[in-house]
Parts: C-alpha cells; sequence; structure tokens
C-alpha cells in the first residue's frame, strides 16, 4: 500500500460524458501527478501540482483539466468522452516535485462505452 | 513518434539468472531516467534512476547502464528471483524531475 489512495477503481461511462477522478496523497505529500495508460500503451504523463499550484503540464488534452485543492487532494475532470479515453488513470504524490520519490496509486479503471 | 523505445514487449528467465531489461530513446536532450517497476492492479513502484552525468547506478540487486552515444539504457537485475516478475518501464526526461516520457513496458517472467 503505497498510501496514495484514488476514486472510484472502476468507472464505466458513455460518449459525451463528464467524470472526475480524485485523488488522495499521502500524508505530507506537496505534489500530485496524474497519468495515461492507454491498452498496450506505456505510461504518459498528464499534469503535475505542487502545493495547489501547476507545476508541469504533459499531453493533457484540452477536455481534460485537473486541480489541486488546499488540502493537497486532487481531481481530474474528463470531459466530451471518447472511446479513446478508455484507459487506467494513476495518480502519484510526492514530498517534493522529484518523481524519483513519487508513489503511485493503484489507478482508476475508466471504460467509455 | 515513440520518443522512449521497449522493443521487448516480453522477456522469460530462470531464478537466479540475469535479466537484462533494454531501453532507447530519440531525444539527445533527455538527461534523465528511471526505471519503473509495475504489479498487476498496482500502481507503477519507483525502482531506480540515472543521470546523464553518469554511466552507471546499482542499488542491491538492480543496476541501470546508460550509454549517451547510443541513446541506450539497460536494467540488470542479479540474480532474478521470481518476486521480480512483473512490468518494467523506463522512463525519460529533458529536465530533472518534469514531464517524463514513458516507454510502452516489457513485461519479465521470472521462472523458478
Amino acid at each position: 500500500d503505497s498510501g496514495v489512495t484514488q476514486t472510484p477503481k472502476h468507472l464505466i461511462t458513455a460518449t459525451g460524458q463528464r467524470v472526475t477522478l480524485r485523488c488522495s496523497p499521502r500524508s505530507g505529500d506537496l505534489s500530485v501527478y496524474w497519468y495515461q495508460q492507454s491498452l498496450d500503451q506505456g505510461l504518459q504523463f498528464l499534469i503535475q501540482y505542487y502545493n495547489g499550484e501547476e507545476r508541469a503540464k504533459g499531453n493533457i488534452l484540452e477536455r481534460f483539466s485537473a486541480q489541486q485543492f488546499p488540502d493537497l487532494h486532487s481531481e481530474l475532470n474528463l470531459s466530451s468522452l471518447e472511446l479513446g479515453d478508455s484507459a487506467l488513470y494513476f495518480c502519484a504524490s510526492s514530498p517534493s516535485g522529484r518523481v524519483d520519490t513519487q508513489y503511485f496509486g493503484p489507478g482508476t479503471r475508466l471504460t467509455v462505452l | 513518434d515513440q520518443q522512449v523505445k521497449q522493443n521487448s514487449p516480453s522477456l522469460s528467465v530462470q531464478e537466479g539468472r540475469i535479466s537484462i531489461l533494454n531501453c532507447d530513446y530519440t531525444n539527445s536532450m533527455f538527461d534523465y531516467f528511471l526505471w519503473y517497476k509495475k504489479y498487476p492492479a498496482e500502481g507503477p513502484t519507483f525502482l531506480i534512476s540515472i543521470s546523464s552525468i553518469k554511466d552507471k547506478n546499482e542499488d542491491g540487486r538492480f543496476t541501470v547502464f546508460l550509454n549517451k552515444s547510443a541513446k541506450h539504457l539497460s536494467l540488470h537485475i542479479v540474480p532474478s528471483q521470481p518476486g521480480d516478475s512483473a512490468v518494467y518501464f523506463c522512463a525519460a526526461s529533458a529536465y530533472y524531475g518534469q514531464n517524463f516520457v514513458f516507454g510502452p513496458g516489457t513485461r519479465l517472467s521470472v521462472l523458478p
């Protein structure tokens, strides 16, 4: 158990819908990262927050947005969902901004039908 | 266009032998590299890293080698154990700690 929690574990929805994925970082960790893992693909870095502010942006679509709240939990919002958005979405946290101190959550599996 | 490639989707090794997982990259600006291990139904776990100022980094049974001229890195696991069976991802960044690009992963099976 990494100490990072993600809810829900599984999510099934339809094209065109909007969903919110939630991540609670490890206690004391200031940085949160979001990743997408599509079928047969490697992890794709989406976005990083540090203490409430956006720190780095990766391959995040305009239909996707994220935020980190004052209590440091983070939400990833996916809208106008397409079939290709079906993937595992991982959240990770680290005490600093360093990825080599990153701890991953178990992921949320999103299925878009 | 994949900037980080792991050309072997899977690898099987006998317990006690050496496992060598390979990773190639195309972006010469990458200067920091990591390996992650992932078990089914769990998130990835950081394993080992190397910066471009080094050509080798060792941590117990795990050693990462970097060949900058060939844009190639490899992860050696010696001796391999059944518990090492997992998917291994390499990742690279052009700026330490930022915007990592991951490879597609190699599934390692260590046979008892």
